[in-house]
C-alpha cells in the first residue's frame, strides 16, 4: 500500500515564525502535492511538484513556499506564519500522466496548524 | 475552469437506509470525476471514479456512483448504509488546464451523518 506521512499531527506556532511542514511517500511517485483544508471550503490546493525541484504554484500559494529536493519528500514552508494559515495541511502523492492510475491521490494524515 | 459542487453541507440517514451524497460539476469536454473520503482524524482516501465507460462505477466499501452527463451530475450511493459510513465526503474532477501535475478540483464537501 501507498504511504504518505507528515512529520506532525499538531503543531502550534507563533505569529511571525518560519514553519516547516514534511510530507515523505513511499511509492516512487512524481507527483506530490500540499493542500489546506477548510470548513466549507473543502480542499484548496497550495502548490505541487511533478518532478525533483520542479514546483508550481496552485490556488492560493501567497504566504506559502515549497521544497523537493528528493523524489520521496516534499516540503512546505511559511516564511512568516499568520493567523489565517491555522489550519489542517494534508500533503498527497500520485502517479504521473498516462498511467493508468494517474489521478489517484494518496493523502497523509493532514497537519493540524494553530498560529496564535 | 471546471468546478464541482455540493449542495449539501450535511446528509443525515438511518442504518440500513439507502444513502445519496449529491455532486454536479462544470468541465468543458470530457469529465474524470472521483470520489474521496475522509473518516476522523485521518486523510482522505480515494473511493472510486469515472473516466469512461459504464455510467455506473463501483469502488470500495460498496459505494457506487452514477454518472450523468445530462444533468452534469455525479451523485454517491450506497443501497444500504452503515453507522462506519459516517464520514466527510468529497467530489472532485480532473484539472484540465495542467498535465503535467494530474491536479485536482475539490468540492466543499459534505459531511454525511449514519444513525443507529
Amino acid at each position: 500500500d501507498v504511504k504518505v506521512t507528515q512529520s506532525s499531527r499538531y503543531l502550534v506556532k507563533r505569529t511571525g515564525e518560519k514553519v516547516f511542514l514534511e510530507c515523505v511517500q513511499d511509492m516512487d511517485h512524481e507527483n506530490m502535492f500540499w493542500y489546506r483544508q477548510d470548513p466549507g471550503l473543502g480542499l484548496r490546493l497550495i502548490y505541487f511538484s511533478y518532478d525533483v525541484k520542479m514546483k508550481e504554484k496552485g490556488d492560493i500559494p501567497e504566504g506559502y513556499s515549497v521544497s523537493r529536493e528528493k523524489k520521496e519528500r516534499f516540503s512546505l514552508i511559511l516564511e512568516s506564519a499568520s493567523t489565517n494559515q491555522t489550519s489542517m495541511y494534508l500533503c498527497a502523492s500520485s502517479f504521473p500522466h498516462g498511467q493508468p492510475r494517474a489521478y489517484e491521490q494518496y493523502f497523509g494524515p493532514g497537519t493540524r496548524l494553530t498560529v496564535t | 475552469a471546471q468546478s464541482v459542487a455540493q449542495p449539501e453541507d450535511q446528509v443525515n440517514v438511518a442504518e440500513g437506509n439507502p444513502l445519496t451524497v449529491k455532486c454536479t460539476y462544470s468541465v468543458s469536454g470530457n469529465p474524470y470525476l472521483f470520489w474521496y473520503v475522509q473518516y476522523p482524524n485521518r486523510g482522505l482516501q480515494f473511493l472510486l471514479k469515472y473516466i469512461t465507460g459504464d455510467n455506473l462505477v463501483k469502488g470500495s466499501y460498496g459505494f457506487e456512483a452514477e454518472f450523468n452527463k445530462s444533468q452534469t451530475s455525479f451523485h454517491l450511493k450506497k443501497p444500504s448504509a452503515l453507522v462506519s459510513d459516517s464520514a466527510l465526503y468529497f467530489c472532485a474532477v480532473r484539472d484540465l488546464n495542467n498535465n503535467a501535475g494530474n491536479m485536482l478540483t475539490f468540492g466543499g464537501g459534505t459531511r454525511l451523518m449514519v444513525k443507529p
